[in-house]
């Protein structure tokens, strides 16, 4: 299966500040990430589904000028939290769709804002 | 949106002793997924199911499909200290590419 990577694993920040989550497909081209969101004791909930080369696909609810993405290879995908605050906080993770229906899910970068 | 239930929310047995988790979904599916989280981790894919089996082995898991029901169960035979963890079940959205996640039962195996 694939091999998925984050970056940061953790990352704490300051309210109003901008956070950089990165995403790597480390052996397998991916023209589909997806950005999950996981608070405390609860499920997976799917943000946004990010596309190479052109523009991500928002769920609703989900605000596209706080969270950016941009998946400029098919071996990178970013989320970049905007302006970040407290209620943000959470478990990011992404994940890569392999050859078969199975994805394949990166460890994590849990953020905290201060 | 999520599918819908997991059951139960929380399961706690002894090591040795079988471990059922249920899952229920609300749409049609082309398939359903199993998959592990250890705390705070990534998820761990476990076992996928097409709609149109109905049981499927893996090791030691074991997973049900019933789409008249719109219900998966897994279950984890012989269970040990190491298979604590959150277990979710998934299915493609109606696109066929995202993963809806279920509310996942929380597993603790005491030796």
């Amino acid at each position: 299966g694939a091999v998925v990577s984050q970056h940061p694993s953790w990352v704490i920040c300051k309210s109003g500040t901008s956070v950089k989550i990165e995403c790597r497909s480390l052996d397998f081209q991916a023209t589909t990430m997806f950005w999950y969101r996981q608070f405390p004791k609860q499920s997976l909930m799917l943000m946004a589904t990010s596309n190479e080369g052109s523009k991500a696909t928002y769920e609703q609810g989900v605000e596209k000028d706080k969270f950016l993405i941009n998946h400029a290879s098919l071996t990178l995908s970013t989320l970049t939290v905007t302006s970040a605050h407290p209620e943000d906080s959470s478990f990011y993770i992404c994940s890569v769709q392999g050859r078969s229906e199975t994805q394949y899910f990166g460890p994590g970068t849990r953020l905290l804002v201060l | 949106s999520q599918q819908g239930e997991e059951d139960p929310q929380a399961l706690s047995i002894q090591e040795g002793e079988n471990a059922t988790m249920n899952c229920s979904y609300k749409t049609s599916i082309n398939n359903l997924q199993w998959y592990r989280q250890n705390s705070g981790r990534g998820l761990v894919h476990l076992i996928l199911i097409r709609s149109n089996e109905r049981e499927k082995h893996s090791g030691r898991l074991r997973v049900t499909l019933d789409t008249s029901k719109k219900s998966s169960s897994l279950l984890i035979t012989a269970s040990r200290a190491a298979d604590t963890a959150s277990y979710f079940c998934a299915t493609d959205d109606q696109a066929g590419t995202a993963l809806i996640f279920g509310k996942g039962t929380t597993l603790s195996v005491s030796s």
